[in-house]
């Protein structure tokens, strides 16, 4: 079974700072990985995902993510933040069947300070 | 080319009464899979459809159903509404066997009273 962990419902970093979401996951096949953003009262975009065809993701908005599998981790970075950031962020795995089955995380709130 | 298209976008239903959303997917796609978010629970699988057949289930009781027609659009129904069926309701499209992700639609709010 895939699970997704999130850690840290909320992150706060000034405008300009690194953003680094962190997200582990489980699963007993190959994954597929997936970074989602959500904009109050809107539905998910996606940012990146990760396909097993390079461990370096670059997604939109200058984001990008790495998959370590020794960590099982995917964690998502942007080197500078701008205040449009400021969002609700959800990692989710997928087993390599392509079923159409997302597992979420619990999501991480990134709030930009000016 | 058009997203994902959820109707309605807003619904307030009274407890006990049904409600069917429809979801209309991007064009050619023949994948689609519908999600509940809550504050509590978080975003979680309902169900997924491909060309007609339910593929995938998730851990919802029976009340919760869906089905999809021959041109990929889905509606999904939930029968005798509780307080907590209070939610948003995501829907996503995708493409069977190709990884580019899932398009997801703006969302259905329903909200029971």
């Amino acid at each position: 079974a895939q699970s997704v962990t999130q850690l840290g419902s909320h992150v706060s970093v000034s405008e300009g700072a690194l953003v680094l979401l962190r997200c582990n996951y489980s699963s007993s096949v190959p994954p597929y990985l997936f970074w989602y953003v959500q904009y109050p009262n809107q539905g998910l975009q996606l940012l990146l995902k990760y396909t097993s065809a390079a461990t370096l993701v670059k997604g939109i908005n200058g984001f990008e993510a790495e998959f370590k599998k020794s960590e099982t981790s995917f964690h998502l970075t942007k080197p500078s933040a701008h205040m449009s950031d400021a969002a609700e962020y959800f990692c989710a795995v997928e087993g390599s069947s392509n079923t159409g089955k997302l597992i979420f995380g619990q999501g991480t709130t990134l709030q930009v300070k000016p | 080319k058009a997203g994902v298209t959820q109707t309605p976008r807003y619904l307030i239903k009274t407890r006990g009464q049904q409600v069917t959303l429809s979801c209309s997917p991007i064009s050619g796609h023949r994948s689609v899979s519908w999600y509940q978010q809550t504050p509590g629970q978080g975003l979680q699988f309902l169900f997924e459809y491909f060309s007609e057949t339910q593929r995938n289930k998730g851990n919802f009781p029976g009340r919760f159903s869906g089905r999809q027609f021959s041109n990929s659009r889905s509606e999904m129904n939930v029968s005798t509404l509780e307080l907590g069926d209070s939610a948003l309701y995501l829907c996503a499209s995708g493409v069977f066997g190709d990884s580019f992700g899932y398009t997801f639609g703006s969302g259905t709010r329903l909200t029971v009273v």
